[in-house]
């Protein structure tokens, strides 16, 4: 059974502070991997996709990736209040033509 | 603006129909498409892919009968929960690829089974 874990926070930092999300997952076949944002009762908007071990950075986000370790992260920069909401990683099974197993998810809540 | 167009948005039916959603990609070909199902304060859950053309496949506990997949065009994917009951009541989304290999996600339906 393929699996993604993440801690389900919530996961609280001050605004302007560093907010660290992270997830391991248990296939060492994977790929692909992504982390999406996702607000109540909406659809998840992606934030970074990686593929490759190191660091990807867009913005104010990071993700990093240690295929060795089966862990992959997300930081934040100088969070934001509306950076508030659920992040979900997520891993593409392979061959499975973009199918992905999702983590539970961790709420970030970032307070003025 | 949508590149999935996912309907209906909310859906309340009463327990013992059945309910269908529909989800269309806009300007491309979807030959597969994903559906997931999201209980509050869960993750998604893949429950089933369907591929146009031929037999949705479905994840290990999924009841295939219960959750009717239907991919009869190109861009036209639909999930039918029969008979449903309470414990249907969830947010479902669908996905699927498209240009450039990119995931796109449909704009996802709440149902509620009263």
């Amino acid at each position: 059974q393929k699996e993604v874990e993440q801690n389900s926070g919530p996961l609280s930092v001050p605004e302007g502070a560093i907010a660290s999300l992270n997830c391991t997952y248990s296939d060492r076949v994977s790929q692909s991997f992504f982390w999406y944002r996702q607000y109540s009762g909406k659809s998840p908007e992606l934030i970074m996709s990686i593929y490759s071990n190191g660091d990807k950075e867009d913005g104010r986000f990071t993700a990093q990736l240690n295929k060795a370790s089966q862990y992959v992260s997300l930081l934040i920069r100088d969070s934001q209040p509306s950076d508030s909401a659920t992040y979900l990683c997520a891993v593409g099974i392979l061959g499975g033509y973009n199918k992905l197993i999702f983590g539970a998810g961790t709420r970030l809540a970032v307070h003025p | 603006g949508a590149v999935v167009s996912q309907h209906p948005s909310r859906v309340i039916c009463k327990s013992g129909t059945s309910v269908k959603i529909e989800c269309r990609s806009l300007d491309f070909q979807a030959t597969t498409m994903f559906w997931y199902r999201q209980f509050p304060k869960q993750s998604l859950m893949l429950m089933a892919t369907s591929n146009e053309g031929s037999k949705a496949t479905y994840e290990q506990g999924v009841e295939k009968d219960k959750f009717l997949i239907n991919h009869a065009s190109l861009t036209l994917s639909t999930l039918t929960v029969t008979s449903a009951h309470p414990e249907d009541s969830s947010f479902y989304i669908c996905s699927t690829t498209g240009i450039g290999n990119t995931i796109y996600f449909g704009e996802g339906s709440w149902l509620t089974v009263v």
